[in-house]
């Protein structure tokens, strides 16, 4: 079964820019969406086919998925920022969808 | 604008069937290009894909699952229901509905709110 990999945690300064990465094995040939959660909602799409930011995503908010690994990147990161980030992409082998175990941005 | 809720017992015991309902308000079941899905999150954990249900009856399921879940639709009602059966306590989580656009990968652009399932005896 395919798997993707992400740090537990990412810390970054307000104003800064965030980087999160999601690892998988040649995973630049799938594509990539990424998820937002914070505490106690569900989650919501900010980037969607590796790059595509959903409406209402401010443009901030960034992908890009190459070889074994995809990023997201914040910039000038807010402390609203503050989430739970998850990456997600579509197993087309066995034909179901995997996340990866989710990384908390701190906002320091 | 699309909403789902989810439904059911929030405390199962252990072996016996989790069932939930998603009923979903401001768009048909049956739209083209959506399909349907259960997403759960252990507390402190990541999110884990159950599985999918097409208006027309259509199902795939996480292979880790084992074929304990089990998801149908109601077209007349517009909701679609999630089965678990065998519950250990492996299986309390934070489950959630959600609206998947057929894409590859699907993006999950609607979320219920989540239901807290528990199984304890």
């Amino acid at each position: 079964s395919y798997v993707v990999t992400q740090p537990m945690s990412v810390s970054v300064a307000p104003g800064k820019t965030a980087r999160i990465p999601c690892g998988g094995d040649n995973i630049g040939s799938k594509s990539v969406n990424w998820y937002q959660q914070k505490p106690g909602q569900a989650p919501v799409a900010v980037i969607s086919y590796d790059s595509d930011r959903p409406s209402g995503i401010p443009e901030r908010f960034s992908g890009s998925n190459s070889g074994n690994t995809a990023t997201l990147t914040i910039g000038r990161v807010e402390a609203g920022d503050e989430a739970d980030y998850y990456c997600q992409v579509w197993d087309s082998s066995r034909d179901h969808s995997i996340f990866g175990g989710g990384t908390q941005l701190t906002v320091l | 604008q699309v909403q789902l809720q989810e439904s059911g017992p929030g405390l199962v015991k252990p072996s016996q069937t989790l069932s939930l309902t998603c009923t979903v308000s401001g768009d048909s079941i049956s739209s083209d290009n959506y399909y349907w899905s259960w997403i759960r999150q252990p507390a402190g954990k990541g999110l884990e894909w159950i599985g999918r249900i097409y208006a027309t009856g259509g199902t795939s399921y996480n292979p880790s699952l084992k074929s304990r879940a089990s998801i149908s639709v109601d077209t007349s009602k517009n909701q679609f229901s999630l089965r678990l059966n065998s519950v250990t306590a492996a299986d309390t989580a934070v489950y959630f509905c959600a609206r998947a656009e057929d894409i590859n990968p699907p993006l999950f652009d609607y979320w219920g709110q989540g239901t807290m399932v528990t199984v304890s005896s």
